[in-house]
């Protein structure tokens, strides 16, 4: 699995929108790009993933660049039970599905 | 929604006893996980179990074993339970690897080894 590089902290204001980027410049064409979270004393909660386009859902917009070599993590109107440790990860399917977690990066959402 | 249960938040235990750490999941997900956590170390795999009865070791097995007798529950056993098997322990499910969808994780066991 491609190795990716986030980093180590970042802070958003409540209400604003918060990007968070992720470095995978070594991804492969069949590698897709992973987030979770994770808040305090809970499990990783999944929250999007895609392989080449931008993706969203409910929580979150996913932007991949066009070469894959970097995401980027939007959530549009941050709130203070966003602050958590976001994950972001890179695996191909098959690889049993195992995920390699990094340190991630921990957003701080401040009133 | 997916749902994978954990059977304890917290367990303490003491060096030397045979711990079990159980987890089910609702979702009929082929694959499932074992994991621990440590400040600075990340998420490391210790087994995971790709079918009934199957299992892989991870990146961790030393000191632990699994079993898989039904498709939704997972255990993972420490056998000889010591102090550097206190953590965090994650239990984690998802669809076959090649369909690329998510594992979903449990809300964890931390488990405290005196």
């Amino acid at each position: 699995d491609a190795k990716t590089t986030q980093p180590t902290s970042m802070d958003c204001a409540e209400g604003r929108a918060a990007n968070l980027p992720c470095n995978h410049s070594t991804i492969s064409g069949n590698e897709y790009v992973y987030w979770y979270r994770q808040i305090h004393s809970q499990g990783p909660q999944y929250i999007i993933h895609g392989l080449k386009n931008n993706e969203t859902n409910e929580m979150a917009s996913l932007i991949i660049t066009e070469d894959r070599k970097s995401s980027t993590l939007i959530l549009p109107h941050a709130t203070l039970r966003d602050t958590a440790v976001y994950y972001c990860i890179v695996r191909v399917g098959t690889n049993a599905g195992k995920s390699t977690f990094g340190d991630g990066t921990t957003l701080t959402v401040k009133p | 929604d997916v749902k994978v249960t954990q059977s304890s938040r917290y367990l303490v235990k003491r060096t030397g006893e045979k711990v079990f750490l159980e987890c089910v999941q609702d979702m009929d997900h082929e694959n499932m996980f074992w994991y621990r956590q440590d400040p600075g170390l990340g998420l490391r795999l210790i087994y995971f179990s790709y079918d009934v009865k199957m299992k892989e070791k991870g990146d961790i097995p030393e000191g632990y074993s699994v079993s898989r007798e039904k498709k939704e529950r997972f255990s993972l056993i420490l056998e000889s339970a010591s102090t550097n098997q206190t953590s965090m322990y994650l239990c984690a499910s998802s669809p076959p690897g090649y369909s690329n969808q998510p594992q979903h994780f449990g809300d964890g066991t931390r488990l405290s080894i005196l």
